[in-house]
This record gives C-alpha cells, sequence and structure tokens, in this order.
C-alpha cells in the first residue's frame, strides 16, 4: 500500500495567516504516461463530511477560493491556504489515487485560528 | 443538484452484520461509481472500497475483503454496504462518497452525511 504521511499534525495560525500542510507519499504518485499527479486533499469541518478542495495535486474544486492551491510532484506535495479566514478552521487531508482502486488517506491536519 | 442520503444510525452487538444504504440522485448514476469510507471517533479517514455503477465491479481494501460487501441496485439508485461480524473497533461514522470517475476511483467529488454505526453489547 502507498502510505501518506502529513505534517505538522496540527497547526495554529492568526486571520490572514498563510497555512501550508505537507503530505508526503512512500512511492511516487506521478503517472508518468500523462504527467498527472494522482493527489487530492480535503477539508473536513466539524460535524461535516469531508469536501474535496485539490485534485489532480493543484486543480481546485469548483467554488473553493482561491486562496486554497495545491503544488508538488513525485511524493511530495503541499497545501497552501494563503490568507487563513475563520471558515477555513478544519482538518485537512492528502488522498492518493495512484494505486487506485486502491486508496489512501494521510492521518490529517487540524488548522486552527 | 448532487445528493446522497444515506440510512439513519444503527446499533448492533459485536459479532452482528449491518447495511447501510446510500441513495443518489442528482446526476446519470452509472457514470460515477460509489466508494464507502469510515472514520472511527477522533482518527482519520479509512477507505474500504469501490463499486462501479456501470458494470458492477467490486474492490475492497485488503483489511476488509472477507467482512465487507458493496451492492448496487440501479433501479433505486441506491448502493449498499455490508460489514459483517462486527466487533467494538468498527463503531465509527460510514460515508459513502461518490468517485469522479465511472471506471474507478479517483477522487471522492461528493459525500454523504454519514452514518453512525455503533457496536456495543
Amino acid at each position: 500500500d502507498i502510505v501518506m504521511t502529513q505534517s505538522p499534525d496540527s497547526l495554529a495560525l492568526s486571520l490572514g495567516e498563510r497555512a501550508t500542510i505537507n503530505c508526503k507519499s512512500s512511492q511516487s504518485v506521478l503517472n508518468s504516461s500523462n504527467n498527472k499527479n494522482y493527489l487530492a486533499w480535503y477539508q473536513q469541518k466539524p460535524g461535516q463530511p469531508p469536501k474535496v478542495v485539490i485534485y489532480w495535486a493543484s486543480t481546485r474544486e469548483s467554488g473553493v477560493p482561491d486562496r486554497f492551491s495545491g503544488s508538488g510532484s513525485g511524493t511530495d506535495f503541499t497545501l497552501t491556504i494563503s490568507s487563513l479566514q475563520a471558515e477555513d478552521v478544519a482538518v485537512y487531508y492528502c488522498q492518493q489515487y495512484y494505486s487506485t482502486p486502491l486508496l489512501t488517506f494521510g492521518g490529517g491536519t487540524k488548522v486552527e485560528i | 443538484q448532487v445528493q446522497l442520503v444515506q440510512s439513519g444510525a444503527e446499533v448492533k452487538k459485536p459479532g452482528a452484520s449491518v447495511k447501510v444504504s446510500c441513495k443518489a440522485s442528482g446526476y446519470t448514476f452509472s457514470n460515477h461509481g460509489m466508494g464507502w469510507v469510515r472514520q472511527a471517533p477522533g482518527q482519520g479517514l479509512e477507505w474500504m472500497g469501490w463499486i462501479n455503477n456501470y458494470n458492477g465491479d467490486t474492490n475492497y481494501a485488503q483489511k476488509f475483503h472477507d467482512r465487507v460487501t458493496i451492492t448496487t441496485d440501479t433501479s433505486t439508485r441506491t448502493v449498499y454496504m455490508e460489514l459483517r461480524t462486527l466487533r467494538y473497533d468498527d463503531t465509527a461514522v460510514y460515508y459513502c462518497a461518490r468517485g469522479s470517475s465511472w471506471s474507478t476511483p479517483y477522487y471522492m467529488d461528493a459525500w454523504g452525511k454519514g452514518t453512525t454505526v455503533t457496536v456495543s453489547s
């Protein structure tokens, strides 16, 4: 199985600050045939199901504010929230789909104000 | 709009089985497969398995492959997840989640609200 490791486990920032969440996969999730990284990011607010915010490592889901961005390739990925808002308080998970249909999630990063 | 409506909370005894349903609406059912993800209290997300709603193919995470069955009823647009031989550590919220593709799960682009399953004697 591809193991996904996120860091940090949690982070506490002030409103307007930049949040950076890291995700590392145990093997590359880059498909060289189409040059796509098979990685998604989800946001889960308290008491709610997860919601996809980024897929293909850097494509923002429709309706997601542009302060959210994804970057990285191969085994190392980053989710950045450029200017933290109160509504961004959530747990964020990365998920690889390179080994689809066997998917794996990272352990999550809790973002607090 | 896309909606995934899950069945209500369940309380089961150890060793019993539970069957959770997920009724889909607002899109062409066969164009998207359905996955199941669970979340134990205070824990992260765990992939359980997937069904292709076009041809009925299934795939299960190794951890669950001998205890879980996912089925689909295309006439009612409902997907079911049955988990057998329940243990205390199966206590969790179980989510159905729509896959972004019909052929294989990539990322999940819509989620049900979750069904709480509690295993207690």
